[in-house]
């Protein structure tokens, strides 16, 4: 089993530019989630899906689109780039039923100029 | 949604019991309690998790005091392979699932 698997690793975008943060898990889950890490603010909810063709916003979902076509991903789209989208960001997926736990990916770090 | 509270950082000496608090007092009683931890720039790894009642599991062990309005994780015997950013978090329900609320994290560093 592969886990969570982010792609890209890392990534620098310019202003204006627009961007698809891949995330895939082979896990079966049906719970999937984005967040961002940011210094000092922990990791912050950007968007979740309970399963395919479902999504929802979480706590900073401004800038971002997402979608759910497959069980297995959950892409991640900044439309237009900003400076303020610099950050961390991770994917995490879980069974998505009763009393489980998250599974996070490695990350992908980006960078907007 | 309730939130948490934990001190930024802590240190521990290897070989002794690391116990990192967390205030969550507006936590409701259906929403979980759980710990992760963060090593370098990493994706978080679960620890532990609980309702109300002691956990304890290979790694850890989770204390919730009788009210839930707080909670310790205790890392029973340090090492220096524990030095990492401990995060306390409270599982929402929402409608078919759960939403997570991380914390700002303890950063733990234990000293040889």
């Amino acid at each position: 089993n592969a886990g969570v698997t982010q792609t890209p690793k890392f990534q620098v975008l310019k202003t204006g530019q627009s961007m698809t943060l891949q995330c895939a898990q082979d896990m079966n889950h049906e719970y999937m989630s984005w967040y961002r890490q940011d210094p000092g603010m922990g990791l912050r909810l950007i968007h979740y899906s309970v399963g395919a063709g479902i999504t929802d916003q979480g706590e900073v979902p401004n800038g971002y689109n997402v979608s759910r076509s497959t069980t297995e991903d959950f892409p991640l789209r900044l439309l237009s780039a900003a400076p303020s989208q610099t950050s961390v960001y991770f994917c995490a997926s879980s069974l998505g039923q009763g009393n489980e736990k998250l599974f996070f990916g490695s990350g992908t770090q980006l960078s907007v100029l | 949604d309730a939130k948490t509270t934990q001190p930024p950082s802590m240190d521990c000496a290897e070989g002794r019991a690391a116990n990192l608090p967390c205030n969550h007092s507006t936590i409701s009683g259906n929403e979980y309690v759980y710990w992760y931890r963060q090593i370098h720039s990493q994706g978080p790894q679960y620890i532990i998790h609980g309702l109300k009642n002691n956990e304890t599991n290979e790694m850890a062990s989770l204390i919730i005091t009788e009210d839930r309005k707080s909670s310790t994780l205790i890392l029973p015997h340090a090492t220096l392979r524990d030095t990492a950013v401990y995060y306390c978090i409270v599982r929402v329900p929402r409608t078919g699932t759960y939403k997570y609320i991380f914390g700002t994290g303890t950063r733990l560093k234990v000293l040889a």
